[in-house]
């Protein structure tokens, strides 16, 4: 079975021009969530979709990030303008639902660098 | 107050040895899940194990056990015969059983270092 993808893996930009991040879920899974994880740190849910429909975006910086999930499968994360405090590791995970025993299967990643 | 603590933020072991890697947490939820993950120095986030807070028996998979103790809220992992490639940071999480919108809490992480 194959795991959950994302790309590209690095991306450098310099501050104040856009980025976006790719994500496909595990096949089957229904459950997508977008983590941003800064360096020493845990990552940080910045949102969850459940199929197609958001159900959690309260930490994503709504003036600057966005994300999609069109088909309530592939998901984009997209950050324009980028800031400096962008700098971190954009994580993907996917799960087949949201229950408190439903395990989060992550992607590799994505290294973004804002200079 | 924070959902998930972990109190070690670096650990070392001695290769073969035995390692306990303290997690506790926080819910007044009677349904939950606990998890613990892997993080190497690529970046990937390894899911290693789950304990749900209605199993009376501790979760095991292979040199990996989690030691849940449901009274005093914690979820301590125990690495066995640890290996090199065991070097790494340990992520403690849980995710509580309300409804469909359940968040993932991750602690802050204790990095392993394996000494030869």
């Amino acid at each position: 079975e194959a795991g959950v993808a994302q790309s590209p893996r690095y991306k450098i930009i310099e501050k104040r021009q856009s980025v976006a991040f790719w994500c496909n879920p595990i096949s089957g899974h229904a459950t997508l969530y977008w983590y941003q994880q800064i360096l020493g740190q845990g990552p940080k849910l910045l949102i969850q979709f459940q199929n197609n429909g958001v159900v959690d975006d309260s930490q994503l910086p709504k003036d600057r990030f966005s994300a999609e999930r069109l088909k309530g499968v592939d998901s984009t994360l997209k950050i324009q303008p980028a800031k400096l405090e962008d700098s971190a590791v954009y994580l993907c995970a996917s799960s087949w639902g949201a229950g408190a025993g439903e395990t989060q299967y992550f992607g590799p990643g994505t290294r973004l660098l804002v200079l | 107050a924070q959902k998930i603590t972990q109190t070690q933020p670096g650990m070392f072991v001695q290769e073969k040895e035995a390692v306990t890697l303290d997690c506790t947490y926080d819910t007044s939820d009677q349904s939950y899940g606990l998890f613990w993950y892997k993080q190497p120095s690529s970046g990937e986030m390894i899911f290693l194990i789950y304990q749900g807070s209605y199993d009376e028996q501790n979760a095991t998979e292979g040199r990996y056990s989690l030691n849940f103790q449901k009274a005093r809220k914690s979820a301590n992992l125990v690495i066995s015969a640890s290996q090199l490639g065991d070097s790494a940071m340990y992520f403690c999480a849980m995710r509580e059983g309300r409804g469909t919108g359940n968040q993932f809490y991750f602690g802050t992480g204790t990095s392993l270092t394996v000494i030869p």
